[in-house]
């Protein structure tokens, strides 16, 4: 069965700063793999994507993230943060077998002023 | 577009009590899903619908029902809550296929 690896349950970071938001999966093939944002209250938000090509991808709110086959990894990066990045968010990686997404649990992202 | 709905937004129930969550959805979605979502856990499969008229069991279905009332309404019914079952609940849809999810804006319940 597939499984999401977020290892940062915490992460604080300074505004401006960069940042970096680690994901690992397993699954044998190549999985389709997202990230979501979800604010105090609120619903999940998509982020960015990736579905093959271009291991690169672009996303909302000055997002990216790099899919590495050879780590089964999916890490979001942000260049410079800022206040109102701080949420939580979730990588979700789904597979052809299974239906719904899986989730890791979630890094709770601080932004210091 | 309203997108997903979810309705109630908040619910208190006392242990042995049901009440069913609604969602609905405006984006043409084939597939339909519940999710919940516990402090630490991320978010776990309850039930999806992959189309219209059929329903199926994810990572986590026990204590809970579903209907796919039509194409655009799935609900989620509780017939006796447990304390177990307090948690913040996610509709979210899909056209299938693996394609992207979009969700609803939660409903927060407290079983006491």
């Amino acid at each position: 069965a597939q499984s999401v690896t977020q290892p940062d349950i915490h992460i604080t970071v300074s505004e401006g700063a960069s940042l970096e938001l680690r994901c690992n999966y397993s699954y044998g093939a190549t999985p389709y793999l997202f990230w979501y944002v979800q604010s105090p209250g609120q619903g999940l938000q998509l982020l960015l994507k990736y579905f093959s090509g271009d291991t690169l991808v672009q996303g909302i709110k000055g997002f990216e993230a790099e899919f590495k086959r050879s780590q089964s990894s999916f890490n979001l990066r942000k260049p410079s943060v800022h206040w109102s990045d701080a949420a939580e968010y979730f990588c979700a990686v789904s597979t052809w077998g299974a239906d719904g997404l899986t989730f890791g649990k979630g890094t709770h992202l601080i932004i210091q002023p | 577009n309203a997108g997903v709905t979810q309705t109630p937004k908040f619910q208190v129930l006392k242990t042995g009590q049901s009440m069913t969550l609604q969602c609905a959805q405006d984006m043409n979605h084939n597939s339909m899903y519940w999710y919940r979502q516990d402090p630490g856990m991320g978010l776990r499969l309850i039930y999806y619908s992959a189309s219209e008229g059929t329903t199926d069991k994810g990572e986590v279905p026990n204590g809970y029902n579903v209907s796919r009332l039509n194409k655009r309404e799935f609900s989620l019914r509780l017939e006796s809550a447990a304390p177990s079952q307090t948690s913040v609940y996610f509709c979210a849809g899909d056209l299938g296929g693996r394609e992207t999810q979009y969700f609803g804006p939660g409903t927060r319940l407290l079983v006491l």
